[in-house]
């Protein structure tokens, strides 16, 4: 079974610092899909950035970008210039490619980041 | 666009209970997949639908039950309820349900079970 886990259950930073954070996973699969989800307040997830692991460039969007490194199963979240509204729940989710349908996404506990004025 | 739909956004039951909660997707979206989310267990796929058809479960009891409508809507359901079944539901659409489709998400149905 495929495991994620993060391992920074809590994170403060100030407001325009860069911070990251962690995530390994364990899996057999080659062919896998990696995510990262914010969830502020309201409840509502929210994808960050994805990364599907058959692509060595690192996804960016923005100020966020991620460090993937296959061979060490490891995906982290870099965000730059953080701002007040990155205050939430970030969540490092692992899918495989295996089959048809979706499969459903595994998630990491969690890590709340909360971002200082 | 509007965005998922869940409702209601609180529930309270007694143990024992059943209860039936709602979720409309994106207008387009074909698949809906519902989650768990609880303090001690943390976010757990309860299941997929797409086309009316549940083609993934994840490791939850038979009391956890869902279907979806022609119309792509979808409601879940738990029987007999016990207390820890409380925990945020959340429900997420996306068009086809592909492994690297971006999933869109309710803001969740609240159920606290007593």
């Amino acid at each position: 079974a495929q495991t994620v886990t993060q391992s920074q259950p809590e994170m403060s930073v100030q407001e325009a610092e860069t911070v990251t954070l962690s995530c390994t996973y364990d899996t057999s699969e080659n062919n896998y899909y990696l995510f990262w989800y914010k969830q502020p307040p309201s409840r509502q997830m929210i994808l960050v950035i994805r990364q599907e692991a058959y692509k060595q460039q690192n996804a960016t969007e923005n100020r966020f970008s991620v460090n993937f490194q296959k061979a060490a199963k490891s995906f982290s979240l870099k965000i730059s210039d953080s701002q007040l509204g990155d205050t939430a729940m970030y969540f490092c989710a692992f899918t495989d490619h295996s089959g048809g349908g979706a499969d459903g996404l595994t998630f990491g506990k969690g890590t709340h980041l909360i971002i200082q004025p | 666009k509007a965005g998922v739909t869940q409702t209601p956004r609180y529930l309270i039951k007694t143990r024992g209970q059943q209860v039936t909660l709602s979720c409309s997707p994106i207008s387009g979206h074909r698949s809906v997949s519902w989650y768990q989310q609880t303090p001690g267990q943390g976010l757990q796929f309860l299941f997929e639908y797409f086309s009316e058809t549940q083609r993934n479960k994840g490791n939850f009891p038979g009391r956890f039950s869902g279907r979806q409508f022609s119309n792509s809507r979808s409601e879940m359901n738990v029987s007999t309820l016990e207390l820890g079944d409380s925990a945020l539901y959340l429900c997420a659409s996306s068009f086809q349900g592909a492994a690297n489709e971006k999933l869109f998400f309710g803001s969740g149905t609240q159920l606290s079970v007593l």
